[in-house]
């Protein structure tokens, strides 16, 4: 069964400090995957997007890491602002359909 | 500029009613989709449509009835709305499908069931 966990639930850091999300994945075979960022009360934004054959993309503070072989990825935020807070979503699509397989996300709280 | 704008941003209705959500992207995108976000947040897709074609349909109660006008609409009808229905309902676009493009959001429509 295709799915995307997300770990941490939630996470709570202070402004300045650097953290990293994480997500897994069995959807196969594999496409791509992308990293949102949902605001409250917002849509998802697109963070990054990543094919099989690339195993790093950075988005200005945002990082992500892909290892295809063991399925994971992970989201690193640099030095983190209050405006970071928000859901990140990691989501996942596999070659031959036009599905997107949803995290449930990690809500990230950047207190001053 | 909106690039996917959605009306109305808020929906409070009775159990049993028959509502409808409109969605309008201005981003020339041929891939336009409905996505359900429950009280957890977990978004799920509803509908697909490709050039006005519907391609994804996810066991969606026949009770919502997607169309799509041409390529910049999508639009959501509910038949019969039971509190079950209650949820963030976003509309997305994107060129394309599954491949290397982004969908882009709109900012959700919250349904709620009295």
């Amino acid at each position: 069964k295709n799915q995307v966990e997300q770990s941490p639930q939630s996470l709570i850091i202070l402004e300045g400090k650097n953290c990293t999300l994480q997500c897994n994945y069995t959807v196969s075979p594999f496409s791509n995957l992308r990293w949102y960022k949902q605001d409250t009360g917002r849509g998802p934004v697109s963070l990054t997007i990543m094919t099989f054959s690339e195993n790093t993309k950075s988005n200005g503070r945002y990082t992500a890491t892909l290892d295809a072989d063991t399925k994971q990825s992970s989201l690193h935020i640099t030095a983190s602002q209050l405006s970071d807070s928000a859901s990140y979503i990691c989501v996942v699509s596999a070659t031959g359909t036009y599905k997107y397989i949803f995290g449930t996300g990690t809500r990230l709280k950047v207190l001053a | 500029d909106t690039a996917v704008s959605q009306t109305p941003k808020y929906l409070v209705t009775q159990m049993g009613n028959d509502k409808s959500i409109k969605c309008e992207q201005n981003l020339g995108h041929d891939t336009m989709y409905w996505y359900k976000q429950d009280s957890k947040k977990f978004l799920k897709i509803m509908f697909s449509y490709n050039n006005k074609e519907l391609i994804i349909n996810e066991t969606v109660p026949n009770r919502f009835s997607p169309k799509s006008p041409d390529k910049a609409h999508l639009n959501l009808h509910i038949n019969s709305l039971e509190l079950g229905d209650s949820a963030v309902y976003f509309c997305a676009s994107s060129q394309g499908q599954g491949g290397g493009q982004p969908q882009h959001f709109g900012d959700g429509t919250r349904l709620s069931i009295l």
